[in-house]
């Protein structure tokens, strides 16, 4: 059983479109981060959200933590072809230090 | 970057052979993870450790031995590959606890194939 549901699994767009990549579970969590993975090397974080209805702007990124603190989305506006790896959030429920990532949204943004 | 260097960054091996895959970090954190990720698993964690000679086991950890003598080396061992090894391998880092928001930080990824 998957802790953390992504969608879409896969995502192939043009340049300049926006899209919103979804992380869910019945879970609640204490913190949850979001990691971009390009080809070839190890993930990266992007961004911690901690708090419930929190949202938080990296750029043309926009991350919000859910009021329950059981779901977050990423949203991408005016996406470039920079943007393309394969997303991922983890999480970690109450004082562990374990975390359970999903199994990431890939996304190709084409020129 | 975080000091993370894994070697070796590409093995092929064959069936039934030991193999041994080295973490080394630069960063003195206290927490380090062996995890491998496989088209539709996404990342999993094999083992890990949360102090010299402390380790413990993650979801997929049959078929896996780890060793940490050391701060800074996490050593992961297939004690005798098999074919269902072949797997890109991350080693990861973390200074604190995950759920106090504590940043964890990935080294390159060892290739591993098992024929």
């Amino acid at each position: 059983t998957q802790l953390l549901e992504q969608s879409p699994q896969f995502l192939s767009i043009q340049e300049g479109e926006n899209l919103t990549v979804y992380c869910n579970s019945s879970s609640v969590f204490s913190s949850l981060q979001w990691y971009r993975q390009e080809p070839g090397e190890g993930p990266v974080l992007l961004v911690t959200v901690v708090t419930g209805g929190e949202v938080k702007k990296l750029k043309r990124l926009t991350f919000q933590f859910g009021d329950a603190r059981k779901d977050s989305s990423l949203h991408i506006t005016a996406a470039q072809p920079g943007d393309t790896g394969l997303y991922l959030c983890a999480g970690a429920t109450g004082g562990s230090y374990i975390p359970t990532f999903g199994r990431g949204t890939s996304l190709i943004v084409h020129p | 970057d975080a000091g993370i260097t894994q070697s070796p960054r590409h093995k092929v091996t064959e069936t039934g052979t030991p193999v041994t895959l080295r973490c080394h970090q630069t960063e003195n954190h206290r927490y380090m993870y062996w995890y491998r990720q496989d088209p539709g698993h996404g990342l999993r964690l094999i083992h890990y450790s949360y102090g010299v000679k402390d380790t413990d086991k993650g979801e997929v950890s049959d078929g896996y031995s780890v060793s940490r003598s050391k701060t800074e080396d996490f050593l992961l061992t297939l004690e005798s590959a098999t074919s269902s090894q072949t797997s890109v391998y991350f080693c990861a880092i973390s200074g604190g606890g995950f759920s106090s928001g504590n940043t964890i930080y990935f080294g390159e990824g060892s290739w591993l194939t098992v024929v």
